[in-house]
């Protein structure tokens, strides 16, 4: 079975600092996909960026990019330019062929102003 | 239009009562989920509809009934509920239910159990 970990359940960053969010998963399969996903409070979740896992370029959106260590299964969220729109419930998620779906844990950030 | 909207925002009911959780997307998205979701956990699939067939239960209760009456709508219909299925339910869709396929979520449900 797939597992997703997330072993910082809570986390702070200086408004304009750069944080990082780590995310491990287990999966013995060689083609899957990987998100992070963004739920802000009392607002809806939204995907922040995904990853497919036979591209070795790691996938970056604005001040969002991952680090993608397939060897190791390693999917860390790197936060540039923190701002206070950025505090929320970040989850990684991961996908299989076969349609199974997956949330981690889940990191609670809060950017202090 | 990027929007998954869900109805009632909240709903307090019994657990003798019988009521429904409605969801409803307009961008032609074939795929649509449900999901339960306790405060400060991940959220947990429920169901999934593809091309308007259930395609996953994974093992919900049977007071839980997921209804996709067509390719825009997605109902939860709740019977006899327990005080332990309060949580957030949360609806999403998305293109195809294909693993790639961004999941677009509405804001959710608040439900209680008296």
């Amino acid at each position: 079975a797939q597992t997703v970990t997330q072993s910082q359940p809570e986390m702070s960053v200086q408004e304009a600092e750069t944080v990082t969010l780590s995310c491990t998963y287990d999966t013995s399969e060689n083609n899957y996909y990987l998100f992070w996903y963004k739920q802000p409070p009392s607002r809806q979740m939204i995907l922040v960026i995904r990853q497919e896992a036979y591209k070795q370029q790691n996938a970056t959106e604005n001040r969002f990019s991952v680090n993608f260590q397939k060897a190791a299964k390693s999917f860390s969220l790197k936060i540039s330019d923190s701002q206070l729109g950025d505090t929320a419930m970040y989850f990684c998620a991961f996908s299989n062929t076969g349609n199974q779906f997956y949330f981690g844990t889940g990191t609670s950030l809060t950017v202090i102003p | 239009d990027t929007e998954v909207t869900q109805t009632p925002k909240h709903l307090v009911m019994g657990m003798t009562n019988k009521k429904s959780l409605k969801c409803e997307q307009h961008m032609g998205h074939r795929a649509m989920y449900w999901y339960k979701q306790k405060a400060k956990k991940p959220p947990e699939l429920m169901f999934v509809y593809s091309y308007e067939k259930l395609s996953i239960n994974e093992s919900v209760p049977s007071r839980f009934s997921p209804e996709c009456p067509n390719s825009s709508l997605l109902n939860l219909h709740l019977h006899a509920l327990q005080p332990e299925d309060s949580a957030l339910y949360l609806c999403a869709s998305s293109q195809d239910q294909k693993p790639i396929d961004t999941q677009y979520f509405g804001p959710g449900t608040r439900l209680t159990v008296l």
